[in-house]
């Protein structure tokens, strides 16, 4: 199962943009690259997800690496609210539709 | 509001004993998933179930099994609980089964091990 890569924490001010990175070196070209962030004592909260181009959605936005090895969450304003692990992982059709997760990044938000 | 819901939300018990944790999808969703979420392990993949059938199958232990019902509901059944057991184990449900789709997942139930 191809893995992803996250920094452990990163810290944000409110209402400025976050940036959140993920590498995923050995991507296979089936795989989706899916965005899910939990808060504190909540069930994980899906965000976002795409393929090979860019997505945009209510919640946030999805650079994907052209070479598809790498990905970005953006989140636009960042809230107070927003505070919670985020979690990039991959999922394909055919490598038994198992959903793997990783450590996830852990945001900070300061206000 | 995701619109999957499990029951119970907090479950205490002791070594030994067996348990069952039910999760009722969000409706119109066919596919049922099942995680394990320790401070240790993170979240573990368990099971999926597809419109009653197996789909994929993870880190699941022969002392656990799932199965999900004609009315789409999920159970996950927990047997000789052992103190690693406890956990947080999450259900989650998406329209098909594919990689393509988000999952939306409960709150899920707090097992605790004595």
């Amino acid at each position: 199962d191809a893995k992803t890569t996250q920094p452990n924490s990163m810290e944000s001010n409110e209402e400025e943009p976050v940036h959140l990175p993920c590498n995923h070196s050995t991507i296979s070209g089936t795989d989706y690259i899916h965005w899910y962030r939990q808060l504190p004592s909540q069930g994980p909260e899906y965000v976002i997800h795409g393929l090979t181009s860019n997505v945009n959605n209510r919640m946030a936005s999805l650079a994907i690496a052209e070479d598809r090895k790498s990905s970005t969450l953006i989140l636009h304003r960042a809230t107070l609210r927003d505070a919670a692990v985020y979690y990039c992982i991959l999922r394909d059709n055919t490598g038994g539709f198992k959903t793997i997760f990783g450590a996830g990044t852990r945001l900070f938000v300061k206000a | 509001d995701s619109g999957v819901t499990q029951t119970p939300k907090h479950l205490i018990t002791a070594t030994g004993q067996r348990v069952t944790l039910r999760c009722s999808p969000r409706s119109g969703d066919l596919s049922v998933y099942w995680y394990q979420q320790s401070l240790d392990q993170g979240l573990q993949f368990l099971i999926q179930y597809y419109n009653g059938e197996e789909r994929a199958k993870g880190n699941i232990l022969e002392r656990f099994s799932a199965q999900q019902f004609p009315d789409l509901h999920s159970e996950l059944n927990l047997s000789s609980l052992e103190l690693g057991d406890s956990a947080l184990y999450f259900c989650a449900s998406s329209v098909g089964g594919h990689s393509n789709q988000p999952q939306h997942f409960g709150d899920g139930t707090r097992l605790s091990i004595l």
